[in-house]
């Protein structure tokens, strides 16, 4: 596609539910990377695919939370029994280079309201 | 805590005057961006700067990187309603590549 895709464009999950966010980068791009914008903050930093390998994960807040990209295209955050401060809105970003280089293009987020 | 200090938070000016917005830290970075934000959209790529002290402009757009590499600015002359949204500074260390760590942005709103 011409840009980075993702869906569900919003979701709202009980607490306790299991979530499931796609990322579809654009086309060939090596890099991605998942971030996390709480409302009135900048995103922060979760996790970063290179292909297919998940080099970095250091900024998953917890074990609930799990990524994935197994062919090294499409991209899945996963988000196990969803708790209130999960609410946020999830980034998804990707670049041509390697290590993310080159420039950085992000998709519109996935908006999860946890009730 | 964020690593990155973006001031002010909040901005609100008439069409036509100018604006400044700093980021502030006290860790250097080899490479700091900004990038502008609309409502129900990701984060669009404005600049990268790479080099301290160096200045880019982009139409009524001037940024600056310190010397240090620990600090840039965003000024905007004759800013325009098309100028408003959330202005995120972002910084980059070694070999993380784009693992960029993000300011908390400065909401910026234009009034006609």
């Amino acid at each position: 596609g011409a840009g980075v895709s993702q869906s569900p464009r919003y979701k709202v999950a009980k607490r306790g539910q299991d979530v499931a966010l796609r990322c579809d980068p654009i086309s060939g791009h090596v890099s991605l990377f998942w971030y996390q914008q709480a409302l009135g903050q900048g995103p922060e930093f979760l996790t970063y695919f290179q292909n297919e390998a998940q080099l970095d994960k250091s900024g998953l807040p917890s074990d609930r939370f799990f990524a994935e990209r197994p062919e090294g295209s499409v991209s899945t955050l996963k988000i196990q029994r969803t708790q209130q401060e999960d609410s946020a809105v999830y980034l998804c970003a990707s670049s041509l280079g390697d290590r993310g280089r080159g420039e950085l293009f992000f998709g519109e987020g996935s908006r999860l309201t946890v009730l | 805590t964020q690593l990155l200090e973006q001031s002010p938070q909040f901005l609100s000016i008439q069409e036509g005057e100018n604006l400044t917005v700093y980021c502030n830290s006290s860790s250097v970075f080899s490479s700091l961006q900004w990038y502008r934000q609309e409502p129900g959209e990701g984060p669009v790529l404005l600049v990268t700067v790479v080099t301290g002290g160096e200045v880019k402009k982009l139409k009524r757009l001037t940024f600056q990187f310190g010397d240090a590499r620990k600090d840039s600015s965003l000024h905007i002359t004759a800013a325009q309603p098309g100028d408003t949204g959330l202005y995120l500074c972002a910084g980059a260390q070694g070999a993380a590549g784009n693992k960029l760590t993000f300011g908390g942005g400065t909401r910026v709103l234009v009034k006609p």
